[in-house]
C-alpha cells in the first residue's frame, strides 16, 4: 500500500536557524496535507497542496509539492521557539482516509 | 461545541478489561476518523466513517477493536480484552468530506 516517509525524524536547531523537513510517497498523490502537533497537543492542519510544483507560503513557512506529486517539503525560515513541535505530512490513501508520515520533531533552543 | 470533543481524556485500565472511548465531532462534519498514536510515533489509521456509508475498518489492528457511529454524529471506539500494547493516545478527527481534518485532544489509554 501507499507509504509516506519523512526525514529527518528529529531536528534540533538554534533559534534563528532555518529548518526543512522532507516527505516522500511511494505513489503519486492527488494532494498532500501538512499538520503540526505541539508537545502534548493534537495535530492541527497547516496547509493542503494540490497542484504539481505548487509552492505556498505562510509567513516564515514555505511548502512545496514536487513536480511528480510524490514528494513535498516544509521549510521554516529563521525558526522561533514557537515553531517547536512535530510536523506531519499526510497523503490520501483509499477514499478519503489520510496516511500520515511518522513526523519530524523540531526542537528550537533560544 | 466548537471543536471535536473526546472523552475520557485519560483512562487507566487493567489488562483484560474492556474500554470505550467517545468522540463528538464538529456539527455538520460528515466524515469521522479514529487514529492511534503511540509514544513518539506517527498516526496510525484505525477506522473511517462517512455519512451513512459502510465504515472503512481496514486499519483496525484486531477483532478486539470495534467502532460505531450513531446517527451520523457521536462515535464510540471499543477495545475488548485490552492488552498492554493497546496503550496509546486515541485521536478522533472530523472533516467536511475531502477537506482538512480537525482533531480532538485525544484519549490517553494506559493498560496496566
Amino acid at each position: 500500500g501507499q507509504q509516506v516517509m519523512q526525514i529527518p525524524q528529529y531536528q534540533h536547531v538554534q533559534e534563528g536557524e532555518d529548518f526543512t523537513t522532507y516527505c516522500n510517497s511511494s505513489t503519486t498523490l492527488s494532494n498532500i496535507q501538512w499538520y503540526k502537533q505541539r508537545p502534548g497537543g493534537h495535530p492541527v492542519f497547516l496547509i493542503q497542496l494540490v497542484k504539481s510544483g505548487e509552492v505556498k507560503k505562510q509567513k516564515r513557512l514555505t511548502f512545496q509539492f514536487g513536480e511528480a506529486k510524490k514528494n513535498s517539503s516544509l521549510h521554516i525560515t529563521a525558526t522561533q521557539t514557537t515553531d517547536v513541535g512535530t510536523y506531519f505530512c499526510a497523503g490520501p490513501n483509499s477514499g478519503y482516509t489520510l496516511n500520515f508520515g511518522k513526523g519530524t520533531s523540531l526542537l528550537v533552543t533560544p | 461545541g466548537a471543536g471535536v470533543s473526546q472523552s475520557p481524556s485519560n483512562k487507566v485500565t487493567e489488562k483484560g478489561k474492556d474500554v470505550e472511548l467517545r468522540c463528538d465531532p464538529i456539527s455538520g462534519h460528515t466524515a469521522l476518523y479514529w487514529y492511534r498514536q503511540s509514544l513518539g510515533q506517527g498516526l496510525e489509521f484505525l477506522i473511517y466513517f462517512q455519512g451513512n456509508s459502510a465504515p472503512d475498518k481496514s486499519g483496525l489492528p484486531s477483532d478486539r477493536f470495534s467502532a460505531e457511529r450513531t446517527g451520523g454524529s457521536v462515535s464510540t471506539l471499543t477495545i475488548q480484552r485490552t492488552q498492554q500494547e493497546d496503550s496509546a493516545v486515541y485521536l478522533c478527527a472530523s472533516s467536511p468530506l475531502g477537506a482538512k481534518m480537525f482533531f480532538g485532544e485525544g484519549s490517553r489509554l494506559t493498560v496496566l
